[in-house]
C-alpha cells in the first residue's frame, strides 16, 4: 500500500540556518505530494504542494520538489525563523478515493 | 469565508459519557474525515464519508460513531466504549479532486477524560 515516511524529530536550529526535512513516498503510479504545518493547538494548514514529477512547491519562503526517480519530496528553507517552529507533515494522495496518507510528523524548534 | 468549523475547542468528559463533536464545512466539499492525534503523534484515521449517508471505517474506528446526514455536516461521536479517549481531535474535508487539492483541517477539539 502506500505510504510516506519522513525524518524523525525533533530537529532545533538557530535562528537563519538552513532547513531540510526528508519525506520519502511509496505507491503506486503518479500521486499528488503534500507539506502541512501545525502550530501548536492548531489544525493542519496546506503549506505547499506538487501534483506531478519535477513540480517544484513553494510557499513562505519553503521550497519541495517531487522527485519520481528518488520517490521523494524533501521541504527545505534556506533561512528559518522563530516563527517557523511548528509540526511538519508529508502526505501523498494517489488521485483514487482513498484518503490521504500522512507521514508521522517532525517537529521544528527554531531558538533565537 | 468558507471554511471547516469544529466546536467546541475543549471538551471535557466524565468516564463512561458519551460526547459529540460537531463538524461543520460550507466548502461544499464532497468528503470529510476524522482524524485523532495524541501528543506527540501523527495522525489516525477514524472515519471518513465520500458522500452524504455513506460512511468508512478508518484504523481505529472501535469506540467511535459517526452521521453523515447533511453534506456539510460530519459529528462524531466518541461513546464509553473507547477506552482512552483524551485526545486531540481533527476534522477535515476535500473536494472531489483531492489529489489537486488536499484537505482543508478544521482548528480541532481537544478532548479531556476527567
Amino acid at each position: 500500500g502506500n505510504s510516506v515516511t519522513q525524518m524523525e524529530g525533533p530537529v532545533t536550529l538557530s535562528e537563519e540556518a538552513f532547513l531540510t526535512i526528508n519525506c520519502t513516498y511509496t505507491a503506486t503510479g503518479y500521486p499528488s505530494l503534500f507539506w502541512y504545518v501545525q502550530y501548536p493547538g492548531e489544525g493542519l494548514q496546506l503549506l505547499l504542494k506538487a501534483t506531478k514529477a519535477d513540480d517544484k512547491g513553494s510557499n513562505k519562503g519553503f521550497e519541495a520538489t517531487y522527485r519520481k526517480e528518488t520517490t521523494s519530496f524533501h521541504l527545505e528553507k534556506g533561512s528559518v525563523q522563530v516563527s517557523d517552529s511548528a509540526v511538519y507533515f508529508c502526505a501523498l494522495s494517489d488521485r483514487g478515493n482513498t484518503p490521504l496518507v500522512f507521514g508521522k510528523g517532525t517537529r521544528l524548534s527554531v531558538i533565537a | 469565508d468558507g471554511g471547516i468549523t469544529q466546536s467546541p475547542k475543549y471538551l471535557f468528559r466524565k468516564e463512561g459519557q458519551n460526547v459529540t463533536l460537531s463538524c461543520e464545512q460550507n466548502l461544499n466539499h464532497d468528503a470529510m474525515y476524522w482524524y485523532r492525534q495524541d501528543p506527540g503523534q501523527g495522525l489516525r484515521l477514524i472515519y471518513y464519508s465520500q458522500i452524504v449517508n455513506d460512511f468508512q471505517k478508518g484504523d481505529i474506528a472501535e469506540g467511535y460513531s459517526v452521521s453523515r446526514e447533511k453534506k456539510e455536516s460530519f459529528p462524531l461521536t466518541v461513546t464509553s466504549a473507547q477506552k482512552n479517549p483524551t485526545a486531540f481531535y481533527l476534522c477535515a474535508s476535500s473536494a472531489r479532486d483531492r489529489g489537486s487539492y488536499g484537505y482543508t483541517f478544521g482548528s480541532g477539539t481537544r478532548l479531556t477524560v476527567v
